[in-house]
């Protein structure tokens, strides 16, 4: 099925452990995103890509790098892990503007807790 | 940059009567989209309805209807006829129509966790 496809579901590191989130779209979408999930804050924009070749920095950027590989992919990397990384973390996409196609398809999200 | 706040943490509802979602934005942009999404259990992100700003007509989507109050910056979700499978998380975003700055990134509110009761 098209959609945005992030990997893994679930995933616990220890306090400094290093992890790579991967995220691909198969929409032809130029635009991707990562989001993080906490309890009363919703969804929170960490790293965004607008086109192939550019990332810039959300919301809440520290602690993390992103790579955007191709059109497709979009990986997170977590460096050190801490605590405070504990979250649900989304990839997304969609187009950058447009007003037919505004519509943000999401991944599953990955359930990722820092011990 | 803008805000989103949903004031309701948590709303109730008894199969098949009628209940509202609160949502209100802050933004000086004049060109933007609204949306709902609906979180369930599984966790996937599914989008319910959108609202574009410069349309004065009100969104609806079979039982899901908004309520688009642009000069109060007011964005509510009304779900009638509430079934089981509506109860979820359910989160208020804003997106800019900014063109060339905005890039489609989307501002979510805290989200308001509904509870259907049969």
């Amino acid at each position: 099925n098209a959609g945005v496809t992030q990997t893994p579901k679930f995933q616990v590191l220890k306090t400094g452990q290093s992890m790579t989130l991967q995220c691909a779209q198969d929409m032809n979408h130029n635009s991707m995103y990562w989001y993080r999930q906490d309890p009363g804050m919703g969804l929170r924009l960490i790293y965004y890509s607008a086109s192939e070749g550019t990332t810039d920095k959300g919301e809440v950027p520290n602690g993390y790098n992103v790579s955007r590989l191709n059109k497709r992919e979009f990986s997170l990397r977590l460096e050190s892990a801490a605590p405070s990384q504990t979250s649900v973390y989304f990839c997304a996409s969609s187009e950058r503007w447009g007003s037919s196609n505004t519509e943000a398809f999401f991944g599953q999200g990955t359930r990722l807790t820092v011990v | 940059a803008q805000t989103v706040t949903q004031s309701q943490p948590e709303m109730s509802v008894q199969e098949a009567e009628t209940v509202t979602l609160s949502c209100t934005y802050d933004t000086s942009e004049s060109d933007y989209y609204l949306f709902w999404y609906k979180q369930p259990p599984s966790r996937q992100m599914i989008l319910v309805i959108r609202q574009e700003a410069y349309k004065q007509q009100n969104a609806t989507e079979n039982r899901f209807s908004v309520n688009f109050q642009k000069a109060a910056k007011s964005f509510s979700l009304k779900i009638s006829d509430s079934q089981l499978g509506d109860a979820a998380m359910y989160f208020c975003a804003y997106r800019s129509d900014a063109g060339g700055t905005s890039y489609g990134k989307l501002t979510f509110g805290q989200g308001t966790i509904l509870t259907v009761h049969p």
